[in-house]
């Protein structure tokens, strides 16, 4: 699997935009990118994933640069519910994903 | 729709005793995994089971640890003999088929060895 490299931590202001950068350089080409996030000690939450284009569901945007070797998540009016460590994995898929460190979204009012 | 089901939420065991974590899968699943979450770190893949099978253990330690998904009932993690290291998060997870990296976590079963 991919290494992935993610900004330890990150602050937002509520009700704007949250924007989480992931650099996976090294991304092979049946890789996908997911990402999930993990509040406070609870179980990971799976938010996304996209292989080559970009991605749009109820909880985020995700954005594949063209070359594949970064991504951001993108969240559209961030809440302070959404203070969370959040993981960003490259990988295949058979449920062996690796978590690095994340990046810790503090989301203040 | 219940989510995965881990039990006991907290337990407590002293040095050589045993542990056991259970897991129950999302309705419908039947693919399970299982990873650790030692304190500040990130989580580690540890083992996939399918019913009866166990998938890929590459992430076990050589000793002390199991896992099994019977035909019928949870899944079992089993930890023999714990010492302190073993003290982590136990998160169970689950998935519909085997091609998915989207899988969806028990809320953990915290393990603490005294």
């Amino acid at each position: 699997d991919a290494k992935t490299t993610q900004p330890p931590s990150m602050d937002c202001a509520e009700g704007r935009a949250a924007n989480l950068p992931c650099n996976h350089s090294t991304i092979s080409g049946n890789e996908y990118v997911y990402w999930y996030r993990q509040i406070h000690s609870q179980g990971p939450q799976y938010i996304i994933h996209g292989l080559k284009n970009n991605e749009t569901n109820e909880m985020a945007s995700l954005i594949i640069t063209e070359d594949r070797k970064s991504s951001t998540l993108i969240l559209p009016h961030a809440t302070l519910r959404d203070t969370a460590v959040y993981y960003c994995i490259a990988g295949s898929t058979l449920g062996r994903l690796y978590f690095g460190r994340g990046t810790q979204l503090t989301v203040w009012p | 729709n219940a989510g995965v089901m881990q039990n006991p939420r907290h337990l407590v065991r002293r040095r050589g005793q045993e542990a056991r974590l259970r897991c129950s899968p999302m309705k419908g699943h039947s693919h399970v995994y299982w990873y650790r979450q030692l304190p500040e770190e990130g989580l580690k893949f540890m083992v996939y089971l399918q019913k009866e099978n166990i998938i890929d253990e590459s992430g076990m330690p050589k000793e002390r640890f199991s896992a099994e998904f019977p035909k019928e009932g949870p899944s079992i993690l089993r930890i023999q003999q714990v010492v302190r290291g073993d003290s982590a998060a136990y998160f169970c997870a689950s998935s519909p088929n085997r091609d998915t990296g989207e899988l969806f976590f028990g809320e953990g079963s915290r393990l603490t060895v005294l």
